[in-house]
Order: structure tokens, then sequence, then C-alpha cells
């Protein structure tokens, strides 16, 4: 079983929808979890950050961690066709080791 | 604010060919430093990553090798480029806290 496993997709959905992006995980020593987003031929960039279980909202962009179901969400409400990216999601703790684990990434594209 | 600096953006190289990869960051001390590789479809390799000057963890083994001469350089390497070295490298950092990582640009090598 990987650490990290995420749906590589891809996901089509169309301008305006509301996007759910989901990872989930297996060592329960991760404690913070964050979301990136990549364009084609960049680098990632951060998107949201979490520590432990709960919320935490942005503007469009809610991040949720589950640590007793060992998930992570990322909800994207009033979806736009600059929303169209791949989106990684990261954790990472302590006793995990020293780098971020990624997983594979879910293609997203927002038609208009 | 910190910044970090990748280059070059695209590189082509004969197979048997000697690589270097820069990476700087600026407007930070003590970084933990790391080099991933992007396939397609295989999400991000951590590839290796530094925590001081000198200190470099491998968390693949191959063809390539990485260096830091200075507290924000982390160089990757090859003395001789396989065809299946073609890839996306990533460089990125992070606090001494390990909490997320910031990303260049990228480097996208092919090797002919």
């Amino acid at each position: 079983q990987k650490e990290v496993e995420q749906d590589p997709g891809p996901l089509s959905v169309p301008e305006g929808a509301i996007v759910s992006l989901n990872c989930t995980y297996s060592n329960s020593a991760f404690q913070y979890f964050m979301w990136y987003r990549q364009y084609s031929r960049k680098g990632p960039e951060l998107l949201m950050y979490t520590y432990s279980s709960g919320n935490k909202e942005d503007g469009r962009f809610t991040a949720q961690v589950d640590k007793s179901s060992k998930y992570i969400s990322l909800f994207i409400r009033d979806s736009q066709p600059s929303d169209s990216a791949t989106y990684l999601c990261a954790m990472w703790g302590a006793e995990a080791g020293t780098a971020l684990i990624f997983g594979k990434g879910t293609t997203l594209s927002v038609s208009s | 604010s910190q910044t970090i600096h990748q280059w070059p953006a695209t590189l082509v190289q004969p197979v048997g060919s000697p690589l270097s990869l820069e990476c700087t960051v600026e407007g930070t001390s003590n970084p933990n430093l790391y080099w991933y590789r992007q396939a397609a479809g295989r999400g991000l390799q951590l590839l290796f990553y530094s925590v001081g000057i000198g200190q470099i963890s491998s968390e693949v083994p191959q063809n390539l090798s990485a260096s830091r001469p200075q507290d924000r350089q982390f160089i990757l390497s090859s003395k001789k480029l396989l065809l299946s070295d073609s890839g996306f490298y990533l460089c990125a950092w992070s606090s001494r806290e390990n909490t997320e990582a910031f990303f260049g640009q990228g480097t996208r090598l092919t090797v002919v």
C-alpha cells in the first residue's frame, strides 16, 4: 500500500461546479497536510496548509482533514477555467521522515 | 520575502553527457533543500534532501548526485546522463520547522 493515494483523474467539470479532490494516507504520523496547485510546465504552488484535523477556508477553497479516517479533501466552490490544473496533496509528520510525501496529483479541467 | 531560483528552465542533453542543475534560495537561512523529479503519471519522486551544508541524503539510488556547497545553494549533477534521466526536475525548500515546502519553476530535461 502506498503511503498516499490520490485518484489521478482526469476530472472534468463545468464552470461554477463544486469540485471535491481527495487523498487517503496510511501513516498515522502525518500531522501537516497541504494542497498544491500545478499548472502545466510549472512548479507546484502551495494552495492550502492545515495542521492536524479540521477545516480551513480561503476564498473559494476549503481544506478538510479527518485524521481518524486518514482522509483529506480540497473543495473548490464556483470553479473557474483558471482552476484547471493538477492538484497534489502532500503531508508530513515529525516521525514520518524529513521530506513531504506527495500524492500523484489529480488533473482538473473546468470548462466554460 | 523568500524566493527560489532554478535554472535552466529547459535542457536537451545527449546520452552520456554530464548534467548540472542549480538552485538557489533567497531571503531565508538554514533552509532544508530538496530535489524532486516528476515523471508523467508518476507524481513527485524525492531524489535528495539536505538539512545543511555538505549534508546530503539520497532517497533513490540512481545515476544522479547532489551537493550543497553553500547554505542556500543546491546542485543536482550527473557524470553521464541516461535516457531514463529525462523528466521534470524540481528544487524546493522548507524552513527548519519543516512544514510546507516551496518549489522552483522546474527544469524540463530531455535526454536524447
